[in-house]
């Protein structure tokens, strides 16, 4: 079946510094995939999408490329902030069609905090 | 425009009652959908409906129950309450078909079963 994983985490950065969050998938066909943030007590905010190959992403500073040959999704961002602390998940779905079409499967989740 | 609403916020229930969560999805929105994410976890599926009808199940026991109704809105019913099944469930609403739009959550309800 589908599947997400995502890099062990958590992961602390000191603010303005570099940051990528490793996400491989494991799915047949063509799913869409997508980074959420999920902040302290809050639900999940789309932070940007991808559905098809070579696609980026992008939001807020956030990117991420769809990477068909090596089934990746990995996020990035140039210059973290303390406001970009909370918990990322990447996710994907299938596309309409199928019995399981428009199911999300996320990963684990990965813990970012960001220190001034 | 609201987003999507989901009551109570919070609710503590004994092992072995049961328990009703309610979800609002944004006006227009026909889908709703819910997940179930466990401390520590990513969000698992439990239930997806669309025009009213159940289009998609998790794997999970026939314990858990859902319905949409006319207004799109919809109920998550947990019969004979386990403490495994503490947990925030969370509600999402999509305007059309599932997988062709995107998918907005409510900020869930946490349930905690003592």
């Amino acid at each position: 079946g589908d599947s997400v994983t995502q890099m062990e985490g958590p992961v602390t950065l000191s603010e303005e510094a570099f940051l990528t969050i490793n996400c491989t998938y494991t799915a047949t066909g063509y799913p869409s995939l997508f980074w959420y943030v999920q902040y302290p007590g809050e639900g999940l905010q789309l932070l940007l999408k991808a559905t098809k190959a070579d696609d980026k992403g992008s939001n807020k500073g956030f990117e991420a490329t769809y990477r068909k040959e090596t089934t990746s999704f990995h996020l990035e961002k140039g210059s973290v902030q303390v406001s970009d602390s909370a918990v990322y998940f990447c996710a994907l779905s299938r596309p309409a069609g199928g019995t399981s079409y428009g199911k999300l499967t996320f990963g684990q989740g990965t813990i970012l905090t960001v220190h001034p | 425009d609201a987003g999507v609403t989901q009551s109570p916020t919070h609710l503590i229930k004994t092992r072995g009652q049961q328990v009703t969560l309610r979800c609002s999805p944004i006006s227009g929105h026909k889908s709703v959908s819910w997940y179930q994410q466990v401390l520590g976890q990513g969000p698992q599926f439990i239930f997806q409906y669309y025009e009213k009808e159940e289009r998609g199940r998790g794997n999970f026991p026939d314990r858990f129950s859902a319905r949409q109704f006319p207004n799109y809105s919809s109920e998550l019913n947990v019969n004979a309450l386990l403490l495994g099944d503490s947990a925030l469930y969370l509600c999402a609403s999509s305007f059309g078909p599932p997988g062709n739009y995107g998918y907005t959550f409510g900020s869930g309800t946490r349930l905690t079963v003592v």
